[in-house]
């Protein structure tokens, strides 16, 4: 298995660009996580996905996000507009349901200028 | 805020020297996990300790959990130069609502092993 795949694995933009980061959690993974990564505040949670539908998306910022997953094997963190302190490292992990051990992507690092 | 502390926030050490790493948290855990993540790359699961467990070893690595007291260590002996990572701690809170483990992560510790 190929594991986690993100895309694209760096991203530099400019204020106020809508940015799109992608994640192909692992096949037969029901469960889906989109964190952040930031020195100041480390490790967040930022969503959570069952079966394609978000339970948990307290972690998420501001309206300035939003996360789909349209199928099993696609979701995306769209981030509309962007601002620097969104600058950050994305990571997407899934895992076989909640409760399980959670395998985690490389990671998207967005640069916001 | 974070639940999990991680103490030192870097550590320096020589090959084959052994690295101890603590964390601390802040209210009543299911369990505990520690994860490794190199330069650049995602978090890797390393081992799980449960609440109800005292120590758990897997392969070089040693974790301690320590209820009363809110803490957990990672040793790794005999280490190596390939161990140079971050390390975290992730405690684990039950949302019974959403159904799933939320983890909590540190802030990590930077682990450099010197050939």
């Amino acid at each position: 298995d190929a594991g986690v795949i993100q895309s694209p694995r760096h991203e530099v933009t400019e204020m106020g660009q809508e940015v799109t980061l992608r994640c192909k959690p692992i096949s037969g993974h029901n469960s889906l996580f989109w964190y952040r990564q930031t020195m100041m505040r480390g490790l967040e949670l930022l969503i959570y996905f069952n079966n394609n539908v978000p339970i948990d998306d307290s972690g998420m910022p501001e309206d300035r996000f939003s996360a789909k997953m349209p199928n099993a094997s696609f979701s995306t963190l769209k981030i509309q507009p962007s601002e620097p302190r969104d600058s950050a490292v994305y990571f997407c992990a899934s895992s076989l349901d909640g409760f399980y051990e959670q395998y985690f992507g490389p990671g998207t690092r967005l640069t916001v200028t | 805020s974070q639940q999990g502390e991680e103490d030192p926030q870097a550590l320096s050490i020589q090959e084959g020297e052994n690295a101890t790493m603590n964390c601390s948290y802040k209210t009543s855990i299911n369990n505990l996990q520690w994860y490794r993540q190199n330069s650049g790359r995602g978090l890797v699961h390393l081992i799980l300790i449960r609440s109800n467990e005292r120590e758990k070893h897997s392969g070089r690595l040693r974790v301690t959990l320590d209820t009363s007291k809110k803490s957990s260590s990672l040793l790794i002996t005999a280490s190596r130069a390939a161990d140079t990572a971050s390390y975290f701690c992730a405690t684990t809170l039950n949302m019974f609502s959403g159904g799933y483990n939320k983890l909590i992560f540190g802030a990590g510790t930077r682990l450099a092993v010197h050939p």
